[in-house]
């Protein structure tokens, strides 16, 4: 069965440190999706791309978070410099187009020290 | 407000209960719902589309009111492995909009 793969697993980081995250969506996946989940907490979007295109980042913190998808298929996220606040579950997630059934990786828990 | 809201729980409820969760969505114009499961530090994985007329997978039943603007997970025969987050998905011009999730505890 095809799956989104994701790595790192787990990241521990200093706060102010660069990390960054890294997606490999289903094959023929057109969007990818990567979502912030706090404990407890639904998952909340950062970005959605459409092939390499960004559809929605409007609640991506873009002083620090960035995100590409070059070649329309996987797709990094970088946070510049972390803070403390930014400990959460990095999802991705992609579907074959927006607002179909979504598969998602198992995340990557990232903790800021 | 949020696009799609959830009671958080947690529901308890014994082993061989049945259970309904009821998500509410704010944009009528929002076109496609899901039932995601999560396990405790897991991903959300997808348990099943709703449809409109309603679509039944063994003891999962999920229903859709568009007047009301409500879609609803029923769990018939609950198992103690049914114990999980549910989060219910609206869909609104490509995007997916997930609730906070409603806990399900199933106790022997």
């Amino acid at each position: 069965e095809a799956e989104v793969a994701q790595s790192p697993r787990y990241k521990i980081t200093e706060k102010s440190q660069a990390v960054a995250f890294w997606c490999d969506p289903i094959s023929g996946h057109a969007t990818l999706y990567w979502y912030r989940q706090i404990l407890g907490q639904g998952p909340e979007l950062l970005v959605q791309f459409q092939d390499e295109s960004v559809v929605d980042d409007s609640q991506l913190p873009k002083d620090r978070f960035s995100a590409e998808r070059l070649k329309g298929v996987d797709s990094t996220l970088k946070i510049q410099p972390a803070e403390l606040g930014d400990s959460a579950m990095y999802l991705c997630a992609s579907s074959l187009v927006g607002g179909a059934e979504a598969f998602f990786g198992q995340g990557t828990r990232l903790t800021v020290v | 407000r949020k696009e799609v809201e959830q009671d958080p729980g947690p529901f308890n409820v014994p082993e061989g209960a049945t259970v309904a969760f009821n998500c509410t969505y704010s944009n009528s114009a929002s076109q496609s719902f899901f039932w995601y499961r999560q396990d405790c530090r897991k991903e959300p994985k997808l348990l099943m589309s709703v449809y409109s007329s309603g679509n039944e997978d063994g003891r999962f039943t999920a229903q859709l009111n568009r007047a009301s603007q409500y879609i609803s997970l029923l769990i018939r025969d609950s198992k103690l492995s049914d114990s999980a987050t549910y989060l219910c998905v609206g869909t609104n011009f490509n995007k997916f909009y997930f609730g906070s999730g409603t806990k399900l505890n199933v106790k022997p």
